[in-house]
């Protein structure tokens, strides 16, 4: 069972334009979720995360909105970069626990 | 370079063959995570060591899969006996000691690419 969705397999966005990246969940109980960025050829880089005590994070361009009634958290970058394209992981870490829960992946291109 | 090394980056071999990945972890990093991903899919968690323990496996991780930490500096992860379904990217991280959380902010190798034949 997937734990951690990413319904988009992709996503295009023009330069200067936000981006939406969606992620749904189904446990509960993940207490911490993490976005990663992936290029290829390369192992993913950590983007940005929040504690499922908080609603929002920022960190520069990328925001991180998590609704816990939803079970559904967002990445919004603004403005969008070319060198934004790649594909991004929506993960979640369980209470106590090591493991970290990974979403398929969303590939964004971003067009200049 | 500091980061997570790995390696090889491919291997190739054939069915039934016993193949042997190497992962360095970054310097001051006692937490050291092993993933699989295969085409179109996320990493799936293979297995957890902090220093030299291991502390969690996956039930991905069948008893042809054995992955070791010595010394709590590098792992090795052996797969005995491939099969064709063994085909995938295996991915290395590691982090450093946190307050109390684990698995935050990780830091990903390029992988190993392992393909079955």
């Amino acid at each position: 069972d997937q734990q951690v969705k990413q319904n988009s397999p992709s996503l295009s966005v023009q330069e200067g334009r936000i981006s939406i990246l969606n992620c749904d969940y189904t446990n509960s109980m993940f207490d911490y979720f993490l976005w990663y960025k992936k290029y290829p050829a390369e192992g993913p880089t950590f983007l940005i995360s929040i504690s499922s005590i908080k609603d929002k994070n920022e960190d520069g361009r990328f925001t991180v909105f998590l609704n816990k009634s939803a079970k559904h958290l967002s990445l919004h970058i603004v403005p969008s970069q070319p060198g934004d394209s790649a594909v991004y992981f929506c993960a979640a870490i369980g209470t106590g626990g090591f493991k970290t829960i990974f979403g398929a992946g969303t590939r964004l291109f971003v067009k200049a | 370079d500091t980061g997570v090394s790995q390696d090889p980056r491919h291997k190739i071999t054939k069915r039934g063959q016993n193949v042997t990945f190497r992962c360095d972890p970054i310097s001051e990093h006692n937490r050291l995570y092993w993933y699989r991903q295969t085409l179109g899919q996320g990493p799936e968690f293979l297995t957890y060591f902090q220093n030299e323990a291991q502390l969690e496996k996956s039930r991905l991780l069948s008893d042809r899969f054995s992955a070791e930490r010595p010394k709590g500096s590098f792992s090795t992860l052996e797969i005995q006996r491939t099969e064709q379904g063994d085909s995938a990217m295996y991915l290395c991280a590691s982090s450093p000691r946190t307050s109390g959380r684990a698995g935050e902010t990780q830091y990903f190798g390029p992988g190993t690419r392992l393909l079955v034949l």
